[in-house]
């Protein structure tokens, strides 16, 4: 069966810290790993990833897959208060269904 | 950027209503859309997919007869609630994707339904 893990599933930090968000993944006739962003709403994109050891930048915000070992992770720097969400992680299969993950809850605190 | 509308955002009714809920791309085509629904902290879990101009293909478990969707356009799905009850009650979002290949899933805001 299909499944996305994602760890820690709830983060605490202080403005200003750095912080790793794991995903990893057992998926069949993987396509893309997504990374997104929800807030009170739906979520918003952030990243798609297709390959192997290319780093995806957007401000403080990183993230790379490593479709050997299954994983990718997402960095976020110099965190702020607005940063404060849920993460989800989510793969697409060839069938075009995004299988995602339970989400990582961050809160980050001044 | 890509940008979905879902409208309402919010709906309480009775139980037995019917409520149909609209997922529009403004910006885009989107020969697929998906419905999805998530419970209180928890993941989004897919109800269907939804292509346009045919039948929509429902997960394992999703009653058809229940949840009606309907993808008269590329840029307008609907997904009908009928007879709605209380365990229906839940957050309801929609996402579409444009046509071409690696093209990532854009969502709407959501709704919340309400069955009293």
């Amino acid at each position: 069966e299909d499944k996305v893990v994602q760890s820690p599933l709830s983060l605490v930090v202080h403005e200003g810290d750095t912080v790793t968000l794991n995903c990893s993944y057992e998926v069949t006739n993987f396509r893309s790993l997504l990374w997104y962003k929800q807030e009170k709403k739906a979520p918003t994109f952030l990243f798609m990833l297709t390959s192997s050891g290319i780093e995806k930048k957007s401000g403080r915000l990183s993230s790379i897959l490593d479709k050997k070992e299954l994983f990718s992770i997402l960095n976020i720097t110099a965190t702020q208060t607005g940063d404060s969400a849920v993460y989800l992680c989510a793969v697409e299969a060839s069938t075009d269904k995004l299988i995602f993950g339970t989400g990582t809850r961050l809160q980050v605190f001044p | 950027g890509a940008v979905v509308s879902q409208h309402p955002s919010r709906v309480i009714c009775k139980s037995g209503t019917s409520v149909k809920i609209e997922c529009r791309s403004l910006d885009f085509q989107a020969t697929t859309m998906f419905w999805y629904r998530q419970f209180p902290k928890q993941s989004l879990m897919l109800m269907a997919t939804s292509n346009e101009g045919s039948k929509a293909t429902y997960e394992q478990g999703v009653e058809k007869d229940k949840f009606l969707i309907n993808h008269a356009s590329l840029t307008l799905s609907t997904l009908t609630v009928t007879s709605a009850h209380p365990e229906d009650s839940s957050f309801y979002i929609c996402s579409a994707r444009e046509t071409g290949d690696y093209q990532p899933q854009h969502f709407g805001d959501g709704t919340r339904l309400s069955i009293l």
